[in-house]
């Protein structure tokens, strides 16, 4: 069975500092993978999404950047964090239908 | 862009009791999917529904694709603690990314 793996849990991390999260599929081929940012109770905004080895496509312009190097590999970095990228991070893949299967989120605290 | 509404925003109810949920769509949509987030973790698909009228369960939960594609319901039975979370409906045209409503937020009072 697919699982999706999302580290880390959570990050505190100093303004300015880079950020790296990374993302994991496994049980599955050319997933396509998503990353969603949560505000405090808010909705999901879509970040970024890919639909295959170094293609991906931004949603929304701003301080941040994904990468995907390998086929079940998904990471969404940062060089500089700002205050205003602090959220509840998800990883979603999807099999390319209908349906779309989350990580378990990382808690991001800039400060 | 499409952007989807999702009533109402909270509620709060009492063990045992039935809830009704709607979200609504200005556009139309090929899928529609409902999921329940628990505090501090990623969403889980509860439902996805896939054709115009279509009324699918899993367990207490019951939900239902809307004729006119723009809509779906998502019904609790015999509310329990555990139902607490939040609940997202996602909506999909083909070949195009998911689109989320902004969520239910469900309290269950003992």
């Amino acid at each position: 069975s697919q699982t999706i793996h999302q580290w880390p849990a959570t990050l505190v991390q100093p303004v300015g500092s880079p950020l790296s999260l990374e993302c994991t599929v496994e049980g599955t081929s050319n997933p396509n993978l998503y990353w969603y940012r949560q505000a405090a109770g808010r909705g999901l905004q879509l970040l970024f999404y890919s639909i295959g080895i170094d293609q991906i496509s931004s949603e929304v312009p701003q301080n941040l950047s994904a990468s995907r190097p390998q086929d079940r590999q998904f990471i969404l970095s940062s060089k500089k964090l700002l205050l205003s990228d602090s959220g509840f991070y998800l990883c979603a893949w999807s099999p390319g239908g209908p349906e779309a299967f989350f990580g378990q989120g990382t808690r991001l605290t800039v400060v | 862009g499409q952007q989807l509404n999702q009533s109402p925003q909270s509620m709060f109810i009492q063990e045992g009791e039935d809830v009704s949920m709607n979200c609504t769509s200005s556009s139309i949509f090929n899928t529609w999917l409902w999921y329940k987030q628990d505090p501090g973790e990623g969403p889980v698909l509860l439902i996805a529904l896939y054709k115009a009228g279509e009324l699918t369960s899993n367990g207490r939960l019951t939900a239902q694709f809307g004729t006119t594609r723009k809509d779906s319901f998502l019904n609790i039975s015999a509310s329990i603690p555990s139902d607490v979370g939040i609940y997202f409906c996602a909506g999909q045209l083909h070949g195009q990314n998911f689109v989320f409503g902004p969520g239910t937020r469900l309290s269950v009072l003992p």
